[in-house]
C-alpha cells in the first residue's frame, strides 16, 4: 500500500516549452505532497511543499512563476516546468506525506527531464 | 538551522565485514530522523525511523543525543545492500523531509 504514482517516467522536450509532470497517490489520500530535484550523483533538494487547495510553499531560491504547482485534488499534485531551459534537466521526484501513520514519505519513481 | 552530515560520499566495505554509515545532525529541539536508501533504478524508500528502534534488512540505528548521531549500522554486509543511502530529518512544524548528500556503499563480494 502507499504507492505514489509519478508520470512521465522520462521526457525530453525543446526549449522554451512547458512540461506537466503529475504525481499520484494511488490507495491513500495525500493533503501534503513534495517535490524535489535530483542533480546527477547529488542528493535531493526539497523544491516546494504542495498542499492540497492551496498555495503551493517553495524553498528559497525555487521560482514559482517558473515551476508551477498545482494539487487540485487530495490524490493529485503536478508540477509544471515552464519556459523550460537546458538548465532545467534534471530528476524531479515527489513524495507524499505518511506521517499520520507514522511511516515518513512515499516516493515517486521520478521524471527525468531533458531539454534539449 | 537543522541540517545532517554524512561525511562519507563512498563506502566500500567486503561481503560479511560489518558497516557504519555515519550521520550527524545539529538541531535545536528534539529531532526526528530517518534513513532512505535508494537501490539502483529504484525508488527511494524508507529503512529506519529512529523513533521505531527497529532493525530493518539487519540494519539498525540509534540516536545519540550525547554525540549528535543517528549512524547507520549492519554487522554482516551482504553484497544486496549495495546502495545509495541518506540520513533524513524533518524539518519543522512543516515536517518536511530533507536529505543529507547520502553514501553510496558499496559491498564487494
Amino acid at each position: 500500500g502507499a504507492v505514489v504514482s509519478q508520470h512521465p517516467s522520462w521526457v525530453i522536450c525543446k526549449s522554451g516549452t512547458s512540461v506537466k509532470i503529475e504525481c499520484r497517490s494511488l490507495d491513500f489520500q495525500a493533503t501534503t505532497m513534495f517535490w524535489y530535484r535530483q542533480f546527477p550523483k547529488q542528493s535531493l533538494m526539497l523544491m516546494a511543499t504542495s498542499n492540497e487547495g492551496s498555495k503551493a510553499t517553495y524553498e528559497q531560491g525555487v521560482e514559482k512563476d517558473k515551476f508551477l504547482i498545482n494539487h487540485a485534488s487530495l490524490t493529485l499534485s503536478t508540477l509544471t516546468v515552464t519556459s523550460a531551459h537546458p538548465e532545467d534537466s534534471s530528476f524531479y521526484i515527489c513524495s507524499a506525506s505518511l506521517s499520520d501513520r507514522g511511516l515518513g514519505y512515499t516516493f515517486g519513481s521520478g521524471t527525468r527531464l531533458t531539454v534539449v | 538551522a537543522q541540517r545532517v552530515t554524512q561525511p562519507e560520499k563512498l563506502l566500500s566495505v567486503f561481503k560479511g565485514a560489518p558497516v557504519e554509515l555515519k550521520c550527524n545532525y545539529s538541531y535545536s529541539g528534539s529531532p526526528e530522523l530517518f534513513w532512505y536508501v535508494q537501490y539502483s533504478r529504484q525508488r527511494l524508500q524508507l529503512l529506519l525511523r529512529h523513533i521505531s528502534r527497529e532493525s530493518i534488512k539487519g540494519f539498525t540505528a540509534d540516536l545519540n543525543k550525547g554525540e549528535t548521531s543517528f549512524h547507520l549500522k549492519k554487522p554482516f554486509a551482504q553484497e544486496e545492500d549495495s546502495a545509495m543511502y541518506y540520513c533524513a530529518p524533518f524539518r519543522g512544524s512543516a515536517r518536511q523531509l530533507t536529505f543529507g548528500s547520502g553514501t553510496q556503499l558499496t559491498v564487494l563480494p
